[in-house]
């Protein structure tokens, strides 16, 4: 079975520049999740779907974040425009509905200098 | 207080010893509790998932749930130099798809040959 896939693996930009992230999740998981991780910290959610639908973005900065399934399958999600803070990884993960256990790609480390 | 204390180590142990990794919560609505593992440059993988107060086998791997205490260990039995890796704890209050994980920092364990 084939794992979640992320997009680029890696990326550095100037800041003010805008930047998207692409996540293909397992076939079959409805849930799809995207998490930000700081340097030596937990991972921590940015935003949950539940197909196409929003599930949960209390913690996402939409002032200058935003992301979107469209058709219920892989998702994208945007920083503009990009400030420091923001270096991390930005990990996409994926479940099954109505199960909680997730199942994590290998993420994309965004560096903005 | 955060929500999840987890010490970050880092944690440096002789193969084969016995490694034991703690978080501690303040929430005490939590009910699923998680361990992941993080090698470098990875997405976390999910090692443990446990439901509630009690004890969960696999393998060289143990976890424990103290809801009382609001403790959670994870034990790992003959380490291994492939165990070093970063342990993360992640905890939820609800299952299914509108579980919002809460992680802990995550422990960095170096397992000597």
């Amino acid at each position: 079975e084939a794992g979640v896939a992320q997009s680029p693996r890696y990326k550095i930009i100037e800041k003010r520049q805008s930047v998207a992230f692409w996540c293909n999740p397992i076939s079959g998981h409805a849930t799809l999740y995207w998490y930000q991780q700081i340097l030596g910290q937990g991972p921590k959610l940015l935003i949950q779907f539940q197909n196409n639908g929003v599930v949960d973005d209390s913690q996402l900065p939409k002032d200058r974040f935003s992301a979107e399934r469209l058709k219920g399958v892989d998702s994208t999600l945007k920083i503009q425009p990009a400030k420091l803070e923001d270096s991390a990884v930005y990990l996409c993960a994926s479940s099954l509905a109505g199960r909680g256990e997730q199942f994590f790609g290998p993420g994309t480390r965004l560096t903005v200098l | 207080q955060k929500e999840v204390e987890q010490d970050p180590g880092p944690l440096s142990v002789p193969e084969g010893a016995i490694v034991s990794l703690n978080c501690t919560y303040s929430n005490s609505a939590f009910q699923y509790f998680m361990w992941y593992r993080q090698y470098s440059r990875k997405g976390p993988e999910l090692l443990m998932y446990t439901y509630s107060s009690g004890n969960k086998e696999d393998g060289r791997f143990t976890a424990q749930v103290d809801k009382s205490s609001k403790y959670i260990s994870l034990f790992i039995r003959d380490s291994q130099p492939s165990d070093s890796a970063t342990y993360l704890c992640a905890m939820s209050s609800s299952r299914g798809s509108q579980g919002n994980l809460i992680f802990g920092k995550g422990t960095k364990l170096s397992v000597k040959p």
